[in-house]
């Protein structure tokens, strides 16, 4: 167990729909990472938060956005969904912007 | 785009035998790189990590090898047990871009009893 969760643990929902996957980083841990892992994409890095502000972007699309709360919680929020967007999610988390990433079990989301 | 090894092909070995996980980088700014191991339905777990100022390092069982001429990454696994089956990503990270991880397309290791 890394100490990073994340809810749901499956989401199952239709095109155009929006949802909101939730991370909660291991005790201590300022820096909250999101990642997307599809079967032809690999790994992907999505963006980054530290201590409530956004530090870094990736490959995340306009349709998606994230935030990280005072309580260093982050929420990704994916709308207009697609098929394309059936994907598992990781959160990770570290203590600063430059130490080891701690990964959580994944959100699995499927579009239909 | 700058990539890390971007095909997942399949390592098969028999139990107790040494195993040889092989990744490619691109970028030559990266200088941290570090080996995942992602078992099915669990997020990637930290193996071993190495900066680019080394060229080897040695864990419990595992060594990294790090070429920076060639740009190669390598993760041996001393007997190789059936819980090492899983999928092993490096990945890399330049420090001075942040922290984020650029992930290879990663290897699937098969223990065979």
């Amino acid at each position: 167990d890394s100490g990073v969760t994340q809810t749901p643990k499956h989401l199952i929902t239709a095109t155009g729909q929006r949802v909101t996957l939730r991370c909660s980083p291991r005790s201590g841990d300022l820096s909250v990472y999101w990642y997307q892992q599809s079967l032809d994409q690999g790994l992907q890095f999505l963006i980054q938060y530290y201590n409530g502000e956004e530090r870094a972007k990736g490959n995340i699309l306009e349709r998606f956005s994230a935030q990280q709360f005072p309580d260093l919680h982050s929420e990704l929020n994916l709308s207009s969904l697609e098929l394309g967007d059936s994907a598992l999610y990781f959160c990770a988390s570290s203590v600063d912007r430059y130490n080891e990433q701690f990964f959580g079990p994944g959100t699995r989301l499927t579009v239909l | 785009g700058e990539s890390v090894g971007l095909h997942l092909p399949t390592l098969s070995v028999q139990e107790g035998d040494n195993s040889i996980i092989n990744c490619a980088y691109s970028n030559s700014a990266s200088d941290y790189f570090i080996w995942y191991k992602q078992e099915s339905g669990k997020g990637p777990q930290f193996i071993i990590d190495i900066r680019s100022n080394m060229d080897k390092r040695q864990g419990q069982r595992v060594t990294v090898l790090l070429n920076k001429t060639v740009k190669h990454l390598s993760l041996q696994i001393a007997a190789t047990q059936p819980g090492d089956s899983a999928v092993y990503f490096c990945a890399e990270i330049n420090n001075n871009a942040g922290n984020m991880l650029t992930f290879g397309g990663g290897t699937r290791l098969m223990v065979k009893p």
